[in-house]
């Protein structure tokens, strides 16, 4: 069935670094792929997506990257603060089935 | 994007009894999701609430379980029933608004079943 493999499921990085996380998606139809923080005790925030006809989107200190040929997508984050500290869910959709396959989790921690 | 609210935010129940969980919108979307997150896991859909007719299960999940109601295009509940400590988790509603595919969650529901 349709999976969505993400890597690390934890991470550490020192305030101010980079920190990047990874997903692979099984699905060729998949085209849709949005990315979710999930803070402590909170639902999960939309933070970023991209679409299948764009390699990179940015936003601020957030960049998203999406090899089709490959069938990854990975979630960029630069200068990272602790306020940053949360759980980053990826998810893949395909248009017209509203249902998304989530990875696994990673837990970013940034220590100040 | 979307303000979703959900009650309550949290409830610790006694197995064999039913809870209902409400989510309210502030506006209207087309489709309404209902997700279980287990300690320390990932999302798992439950079933798509369909306003007028009968919710669409995933695999797993039974509609005398878990029943739901979508009486209009803000509104949704979904009832864990016969509990048992299996259903400890968050259960989370998101909604999808009508000609986009992002999802927007609401804070959750967080059960504890002793």
């Amino acid at each position: 069935g349709e999976n969505v493999e993400q890597h690390p499921s934890t991470l550490s990085v020192q305030e101010g670094d980079s920190a990047v996380i990874k997903c692979t998606y099984s699905d060729s139809a998949s085209n849709y792929f949005p990315w979710y923080k999930q803070e402590l005790g909170k639902g999960p925030q939309l933070i970023i997506d991209i679409r299948s006809n764009v390699g990179e989107k940015k936003d601020q200190r957030i960049a998203v990257t999406l090899n089709k040929t490959a069938k990854h997508f990975s979630l960029h984050i630069t200068e990272t603060q602790p306020e940053d500290s949360a759980v980053y869910f990826c998810a893949a959709s395909t248009s017209g089935t509203y249902k998304y396959i989530f990875g696994t989790g990673t837990r970013l921690k940034v220590l100040a | 994007s979307a303000v979703i609210s959900q009650k309550p935010s949290r409830d610790i129940c006694q197995r064999g009894t039913s809870l209902t969980i409400q989510c309210q919108v502030d506006s209207q979307v087309t489709m309404m999701f209902w997700y279980r997150q287990q300690p320390g896991q990932s999302l798992t859909l439950i079933a798509t609430a369909n306003q007028g007719s009968e919710a669409t299960y995933e695999s797993g999940f039974v509609i005398d379980k878990f029943p739901i109601s979508r009486p209009n295009l803000t509104f949704s509940t979904l009832t864990v029933s016969n509990m048992s400590p299996e259903d400890s988790s968050i259960y989370l509603c998101s909604v999808e608004k009508s000609g986009g595919e992002t999802q927007y969650f609401g804070p959750g529901t967080r059960l504890l079943v002793l």
